[in-house]
């Protein structure tokens, strides 16, 4: 199976402090991308990270990409209640056009 | 712009019952993509379409489920007959550039439960 895992699987913290999800890939990437999905709805893009890049920032969020680890990492700063949900990590299969997801984290934020 | 819209939200049938599953993707996006979401699998990819033609359907379960794209508008995923280990959330998305450069918009879902 070409899916990746998440790390970890729950994470409860307090308002106010920080979030780190981490994610390991398995296949060859154009890109890394991560989603966020609250209970019953569908999913978000929140960003992507391309295989050249190392680092990138939107707001509140920094993710890292190390290729040589095939691992990337999100992390949510100031964290707030309305950041609970699950994010998944997926993979931009390198010659293919197609996304693999991982398991995901589920987040809670507690106020 | 109205995003992904599917149909049905909800569906509960019995076993054996033919399913069908619609979604309407976003205007001007050229690639389509049919998702299954369980607890105990995740997110697995079922099959997708680029310009209307399937590029890929490796991830379809069996043969009892197939998909369609007859327009640029418009996908069906169908489960016929259906069993209850289909019982699953499935996620229409679709994307403007392909996931190569780009990111997936999801619908809400079309939530299936099989009795």
């Amino acid at each position: 199976s070409q899916q990746g895992e998440e790390d970890p699987q729950a994470l409860s913290i307090q308002e106010g402090e920080n979030a780190t999800m981490n994610c390991s890939y398995k296949t060859s990437i154009n890109n890394l991308q991560w989603y966020r999905q609250n209970s019953g709805r569908g999913l978000v893009h929140l960003i992507l990270i391309r295989s050249n890049e190392r680092e990138k920032h939107s707001g509140r969020l920094r993710v890292t990409l190390d290729t040589s680890k095939k691992s990337s990492s999100l992390l949510i700063t100031a964290s707030r209640a309305a950041d609970t949900a699950s994010y998944f990590c997926a993979q931009g299969v390198q010659g293919a056009q197609k996304l693999v997801f991982g398991q995901g984290t589920r987040l809670t934020i507690n106020p | 712009d109205a995003g992904v819209i599917q149909s049905p939200r909800h569906e509960v049938t019995e076993m054996g019952q033919e399913v069908t599953l619609r979604c309407k993707p976003i205007s001007g996006h050229n690639s389509l993509f049919w998702y299954r979401q369980t607890m105990m699998r995740g997110l697995e990819l079922l099959i997708y379409f680029n310009n209307n033609v399937p590029i890929d359907d490796s991830g379809m379960p069996e043969d009892r489920f197939s998909a369609k794209m007859p327009n640029a508008s418009f996908s069906t995923l169908k489960i016929q007959p259906s069993e209850p280990r289909d019982s699953a959330v499935y996620f229409c998305a679709s994307s403007r550039q392909g996931v190569t450069t780009g990111e997936l918009f999801f619908g809400e879902g079309s939530r299936l439960t099989v009795l």
